[in-house]
């Protein structure tokens, strides 16, 4: 497929716990962005990379989550010693253009994520 | 700071009518704006977006939106809607950040 994919697409973890959230982008898409989707609310930006550049952390809630991105293609969401606020539906995005805020945003199916 | 404020949570029409999902932003400078479609258990999809030139755009699913400054407003529309176009609806604004500002969504219901 030549969409967004992201793993797992459900996660039930125990209060305390480390999880791994996985995204794999549109092959070419230089830009990834994570958003956190929370019942009734909108999206919640949390990180956003652009090539080689520095990402912008600065949506990141807390110091328990942290993102990487490995050769400017799959990127993973670490969340640390998992609280139950951190329920939610974890999405990300890619997008092909550099000025990413002017460019079209194509979007995974999300992670759930249940914290018990 | 740009922001966007999309009043109504849920709305509730009947097959065949009229839709108007009502968006309003706040941004110093002309916006770029955008309108996205969830399905239930999918991510979201781009529906329509306006950066400059006519105020009227025009989308897929025979969707559109209308610009306009003076109310600082970009409103959804359909003429006809389907019963598969309940789903929730995203508006988003983004300014000089190259991160776009998504409202809290708007829930469409379709009676049969």
């Amino acid at each position: 497929g030549a969409g967004v994919s992201q793993s797992p697409s459900n996660k039930v973890t125990e209060k305390g716990k480390d999880v791994e959230l996985r995204c794999d982008p549109i092959s070419g898409h230089t830009a990834l962005y994570w958003y956190r989707q929370s019942l009734g609310q909108g999206l919640e930006f949390l990180i956003y990379f652009q090539g080689n550049s520095a990402p912008d952390k600065s949506g990141l809630p807390s110091d328990r989550f942290s993102a990487e991105r490995t050769g400017g293609s799959v990127s993973t969401l670490t969340i640390q010693r998992t609280q139950q606020e951190d329920s939610a539906v974890y999405l990300c995005a890619s997008s092909l253009s550099p000025l990413a805020g002017l460019d079209t945003q194509y979007f995974g199916p999300g992670t759930r994520l249940t914290v018990l | 700071a740009q922001s966007v404020t999309q009043p109504d949570i849920h709305i509730t029409v009947s097959e065949g009518a009229s839709l108007e999902l009502r968006c309003n932003y706040s941004y110093g400078a002309t916006p770029y704006l955008f309108w996205y479609v969830q399905s239930p258990g999918q991510g979201l999809q781009l529906l329509l977006k306006y950066f400059s030139g006519d105020t009227l755009v025009q989308g897929i699913k025979g969707f559109e939106a209308e610009f306009k400054r003076s109310q600082s407003s970009f409103n959804l529309r359909k003429p006809s809607v389907h019963w598969s176009d309940a789903a929730e609806y995203f508006c988003a604004v983004s300014g000089g950040s190259y991160i776009p500002t998504f409202g809290r969504g708007t829930s469409l219901i379709v009676h049969p």
